[in-house]
């Protein structure tokens, strides 16, 4: 049974641009979060998705943005770059609608900022 | 809010000797918790979970326990081997949320 996938694994930007990073949850998983760490903040929830719908969305600016797809698969976007948005970004998938089922992550996207 | 913390940011243990990991959490509303491993390069791996309806939680080689009076969680390895040396990680979820709250993380090595 395939994993949590996230696309690319590494990424160099420069500042201003922006950036789409990519997560296939695993097979019949419908509710997919993002969340990123960096070696000051630790982990922070940026936004979760079930059936297409956001349900809780993180404190971060509004560069920050996402989408899930049909088929549970799911984007995040973050416009205008900047230095600090230099961090590893993880996506986890879980089972159900209500989060009890546990959360598998990816391996991440490590996003370097230039 | 939630606030996750944990007691020590580091441990140092023997090679087959038991290691504890603890968390505080804030929450009362906190209704699942769950212990991540993260090994350099990689995203958290999931080892066990429990709610909050429970106390405690075994898995192979790996005990949990909530004790919600005081909102403390603790992570028991048994037996520690060298593949345990990585960066532990509590989580915690509060009723109704759809979001984790991960304490900092502490980090565990194992000495030969």
């Amino acid at each position: 049974k395939a994993g949590v996938t996230q696309t690319p694994r590494y990424l160099i930007k420069t500042r201003g641009q922006q950036v789409t990073l990519s997560c296939s949850p695993i097979s019949g998983h419908r509710s997919v979060s993002w969340y990123q760490q960096t070696p000051g903040q630790g982990l922070q929830f940026l936004f979760e998705y079930f059936s297409e719908t956001q349900r809780n969305k993180g404190n971060f600016p509004g560069r920050f943005s996402g989408r899930q797809f049909s088929n549970s698969r799911s984007e995040m976007n973050v416009s205008t770059l900047e230095l600090g948005d230099s961090a590893l970004y993880l996506c986890a998938s879980s089972l159900g609608s209500r989060g009890l089922d546990g959360y598998t992550f990816g391996s991440g996207t490590r996003l370097t900022v230039v | 809010g939630e606030s996750v913390g944990l007691h020590l940011p580091t441990l140092s243990v023997q090679e087959g000797d038991n290691s504890i990991i603890n968390c505080a959490y804030s929450n009362s509303a906190s209704d699942y918790f769950i212990w991540y491993k993260q090994e350099s390069g990689k995203g958290p791996q999931f080892i066990i979970d429990i709610r909050s309806n429970m106390d405690k939680r075994q898995g192979q080689r790996v005990t949990v326990l909530l004790n919600k009076t005081v909102k403390h969680l603790s992570l028991q390895i048994a037996a520690t081997q060298p593949g345990d040396s990585a960066v532990y990680f509590c989580a915690v979820r509060a009723r109704g949320d759809y979001k984790l709250s991960f304490g900092a993380g502490t980090t565990v090595t194992v000495r030969a």
